[in-house]
């Protein structure tokens, strides 16, 4: 099994509508997910972070946590063509007594395309 | 104004050449990451220092090299290069053990 899997897609959605992004992780004792977008051509950003069990918004985006399930999911409501992009969900792998040092396993990223 | 940069954006050798690739911050960071993003968009770690140190190194092959004159600079150097390195490097920066990573806008490498 991947450390980090997502679906690839493509996901295609409306304009307006709400589009949701899987990633699931085998590491049971994983403690902190990101997602970073990627736009064609460009490099990764990082748009948002959670930790704990829950939902975390931050404007149009949010992100749900299930760490019992062992998976992340980012949902971008009001979904504009300027989200279509691949995005990418990352997990810190957990070494025993230390810290990862700002390693990032990143899952295959799922390219979102939103038509007008 | 640049945050994290790279030079150059396009390379394209031959087979058996040797290349680099350099990459500069300025955002006062003191970690610094080389990734290669493959043709179907996975992005792998392959080297990471903190203050000149190397502190991560993935299963990469020897022929490709890092180094960091100092914390705002990473460069990576490859020797006899391969089709199978055709892919888009990555160089990324960081507060010391955080994962708000910031990165470069890319070198596309294409072995011919």
């Amino acid at each position: 099994q991947k450390e980090v899997e997502q679906n690839s897609g493509p996901l295609s959605v409306p304009e307006g509508a709400i589009a949701s992004l899987n990633c699931t992780y085998s590491d049971r004792v994983s403690q902190s997910f990101f997602w970073y977008r990627q736009y064609s051509g460009k490099s990764p950003e990082l748009i948002m972070s959670i930790y704990s069990n829950g939902d975390k918004e931050d404007g149009r985006f949010t992100a749900q946590l299930n760490k019992a399930s062992q998976y992340v999911s980012l949902l971008i409501r009001d979904s504009q063509p300027s989200d279509s992009a691949t995005y990418l969900c990352a997990v810190p792998p957990v070494y025993a007594g230390g810290t990862s040092y700002g390693k990032l396993t990143f899952g295959q990223g799922t390219i979102l395309t939103v038509h007008p | 104004d640049t945050a994290v940069s790279q030079t150059p954006k396009y390379l394209v050798t031959q087979m058996g050449n040797d290349k680099s690739i350099k990459c500069e911050q300025n955002l006062g960071h003191d970690t610094m990451y080389w990734y290669k993003q493959d043709s179907k968009k996975f992005l792998k770690i392959m080297f990471s220092y903190n203050n000149k140190e190397l502190i991560i190194n993935e299963t990469v092959p020897n022929r490709f090299s890092p180094k960091s004159p100092d914390k705002a600079h990473l460069n990576l150097h490859i020797n006899s290069l391969e089709l199978g390195d055709s892919a888009v490097y990555f160089c990324a920066s960081s507060h010391r053990n955080t994962y708000e990573q910031f990165f470069g806008p890319g070198t596309r490498l294409t072995v011919l």
